[in-house]
């Protein structure tokens, strides 16, 4: 069974920092891109970065550049998002999500269940 | 950005109605398009790809059309445990863009 269970949100003060991770298990890990998706609450779904199967790209939500870093370790099976500089803003449940397989863009398939991550004083 | 506007926000139907919720890409994103079910409180799950390839597993009361800028996802007899949020998203670019989402509800 294809598994993907986040850890690491909880309460952060502005301009604080948290790493979340997403352990994956059930299917070859090196051969997906990942995604972490968003979600804010009461909000839709919005997108924050993607990081290819080697790792060779990282893509970034222009909202989150320069203050996030995805990451992803093989040997672990496991995708980061590393936060910096959080904001009340970036209060959200975080979701990581498998993509695509080959060359092209597939959807994401399957979600975690989310880790919640709240940003205050 | 592609932008992805949803309709409507939220709608209330009864058992056995037909819902339809459509979603327009502000350019053409051939059949790059799927929904996702969000239930109360869970993480989404996907429904249909392509735009109209149902998942293995998603029960046929769910279809999905459409091609280019225009999208439609329909459930031909709701049941109460559609009720949920329904989410557009095109993955024809990056960044990926998602729908405002669709909350249905029971009458």
């Amino acid at each position: 069974e294809v598994q993907l269970v986040e850890s690491g949100g909880g309460l952060v003060q502005p301009g604080g920092s948290l790493t979340l991770s997403c352990v994956t298990s059930g299917f070859p890990f090196d051969n997906y891109d990942m995604t972490w998706v968003r979600q804010a609450p009461g909000k839709g779904l919005e997108w924050v970065a993607s990081i290819k199967k080697d790792a060779s790209d990282k893509y970034y939500a222009d909202s989150v550049r320069a203050k996030f870093l995805i990451s992803r370790d093989g040997a672990k099976n496991t995708l980061y998002l590393r936060m910096n500089n959080l904001r009340e803003a970036d209060t959200a449940t975080y979701y990581c999500a498998r993509g695509s397989e080959d060359d092209g863009m597939e959807p994401l398939d399957p979600w975690g269940q989310g880790t919640p991550v709240i940003v205050s004083s | 950005d592609i932008l992805m506007a949803q309709s409507p926000s939220s709608l209330s139907a009864s058992v056995g109605d037909r819902v339809t919720i459509t979603c327009q890409a502000s350019e053409d994103i051939m059949t790059f398009l799927a929904w996702y079910q969000q239930r109360p409180g869970k993480a989404p799950k996907l429904l249909i790809y392509d735009s109209s390839t149902l998942k293995t597993g998603v029960p046929t009361r769910f279809s999905g059309s459409g091609s280019g800028t225009e999208f439609t996802l329909t459930i031909s007899s709701l049941r109460p445990e559609d009720v949920a949020t329904y989410h557009c998203q095109q993955y024809d670019s990056l960044p990926l863009t998602f729908g405002g989402g669709t909350r249905v509800e029971l009458k």
